[in-house]
């Protein structure tokens, strides 16, 4: 397997604009998580789903970022509009849990955002 | 709710030093336990893991790290340091029986040095 797969690996957008982060996971995956890294803020949990369907979003820091996952191979974060504040590596990652011999988190590279 | 705790924020180490990074959670059921590396400016990548068993845990490039339950501990050790440990560690809990939400510490960079 390619491991979990992620798309852009770096996006420059001006602000006010409109950002689509893509994600594929591992195949036979059940669970996807949206992850943000940043300096001030470390790692943060912005969403998860699991068998498509969004377990806990508390982690989604406004109504600005919204994300989807329409089917087990295929996820999307979006923001907008974007903000400077943005600016920051996001992360997927996907693992097996109930049902199946659980496994860790498989991290994808990352998209790099940087909103101008 | 699941929380994770590092005890040291950085640490500086000269090469061939010990190294232990100290990592506790708090939640009182059934846990499975991680530590990933970050190298600079790669994604996160898993170094160990326990689920159950042995609590010593032997993972990847000579780290190993012992489940303490009674202390609700998870630290990472390597006896000799090489420069290339030079990275971001996380530790990281799930609950539960089935594998679910991954909350991880907020990392611990350590620097060796050559």
């Amino acid at each position: 397997d390619a491991g979990v797969i992620q798309s852009p690996r770096h996006e420059v957008t001006e602000m006010g604009q409109e950002v689509t982060l893509r994600c594929k996971p591992i195949s036979g995956h059940d669970y996807l998580f949206w992850y943000r890294q940043t300096m001030m803020r470390g790692l943060e949990l912005l969403i998860y789903f699991n068998n498509n369907v969004p377990i806990d979003d508390s982690g989604m820091p406004e109504d600005r970022f919204s994300a989807k996952m329409p089917n087990a191979s295929f996820s999307t974060l979006k923001i907008q509009p974007s903000e400077p504040r943005d600016s920051a590596v996001y992360f997927c990652a996907s693992s097996t849990g109930q049902g199946a011999p659980y496994t860790e988190a498989f991290f994808g590279q990352g998209t790099r955002l940087t909103v101008v | 709710a699941q929380s994770v705790s590092q005890h040291n924020h950085h640490v500086i180490l000269s090469e061939a030093a010990s190294l232990e990074l100290g990592c506790n959670y708090s939640y009182g059921g059934t846990v499975n336990l991680f530590w990933y590396v970050q190298y600079p400016g790669q994604h996160l990548q898993l170094l160990l893991k326990y689920f159950s068993g042995d609590p010593l845990v032997k993972g990847i490039k000579g780290f190993e790290a012992e489940f303490i339950k009674s202390k609700f501990s998870f630290n990472l050790r390597k006896p000799s340091v090489q420069w290339s440990d030079t990275a971001e560690y996380f530790c990281a809990v799930n609950a539960g029986n089935y594998g679910q939400n991954f909350v991880f510490g907020p990392g611990t960079r350590l620097s060796v040095l050559p």
